[in-house]
């Protein structure tokens, strides 16, 4: 087991690009997580699957952003149309089982610059 | 709203000092209390977490935390720090239910003299 990844590691694009993050959990893991992280901030819950279902988004998720986790395995952020503030850190997490408390384990990030 | 407040931004310690990193969270049923910490180019590390029970927590290199339900307050303690402990920490809190998010706070960046 080699933790959570994710790919790629720092992204550069262009305003009104796309791009599209991956994300690999832990394999046992059922839950996986999307947070944000922006310089001098914690991160900020995006939205979470169980299995391959999304069962909660944040208001921070807007219509440009979509994430899918199919067959319950790796999961995919893309934003559409990229805009200089969407410029952040990109955090996928993965956790095991549905009680409350567990602990995300959190892979190193996707670094998004938007020029 | 739910929140979580690190009220110290950055902290400078010198080596072999004590250190404490302030956490409060707002009001609500005990939620589940988690410290993480973050260095340059790695990921978020946990360092402890408190579900119920003892209120004194001990976490992984040397950390330890403290619930106080009276205070709101889950503040991380080391009593002699390394240089090696330079980096950012966050305070996180689950209150369940339908929830599944951890809500952090915004961290405090900790820098050690030599």
């Amino acid at each position: 087991d080699t933790g959570v990844s994710q790919d790629p590691r720092h992204k550069i694009t262009k305003r009104g690009q796309n791009v599209t993050f991956r994300c690999d959990p832990i394999s046992e893991h059922n839950r996986l997580y999307w947070y944000r992280q922006t310089l001098g901030q914690g991160p900020e819950f995006l939205t979470y699957f169980q299995n391959e279902a999304q069962l909660e988004k944040s208001r921070l998720l807007s219509d440009r952003f979509s994430a899918e986790r199919p067959k319950g395995s790796f999961s995919t952020l893309e934003i559409q149309r990229t805009e200089q503030g969407d410029s952040a850190m990109y955090l996928c997490a993965s956790s095991f089982g549905t009680s409350p408390g567990y602990e995300q384990f959190f892979g190193p990030g996707t670094r998004l610059t938007v020029l | 709203a739910q929140s979580v407040t690190q009220p110290d931004i950055h902290i400078t310690v010198s080596e072999g000092a004590s250190l404490e990193l302030r956490c409060n969270y707002s009001y609500g049923a005990t939620p589940y209390l988690f410290w993480y910490v973050q260095s340059p180019g790695q990921g978020l590390q946990l360092l402890l977490k408190y579900f119920s029970g003892d209120t004194l927590v001990q976490g992984i290199k040397g950390f330890e935390a403290e619930f106080k339900r009276s205070q709101s307050s889950f503040n991380l303690r080391k009593p002699s720090v390394h240089w090696s402990d330079a980096a950012e920490y966050f305070c996180a809190v689950f209150y369940g239910g339908s929830q599944g998010n951890l809500i952090f706070g915004k961290g405090t960046k900790l820098s050690v003299k030599p």
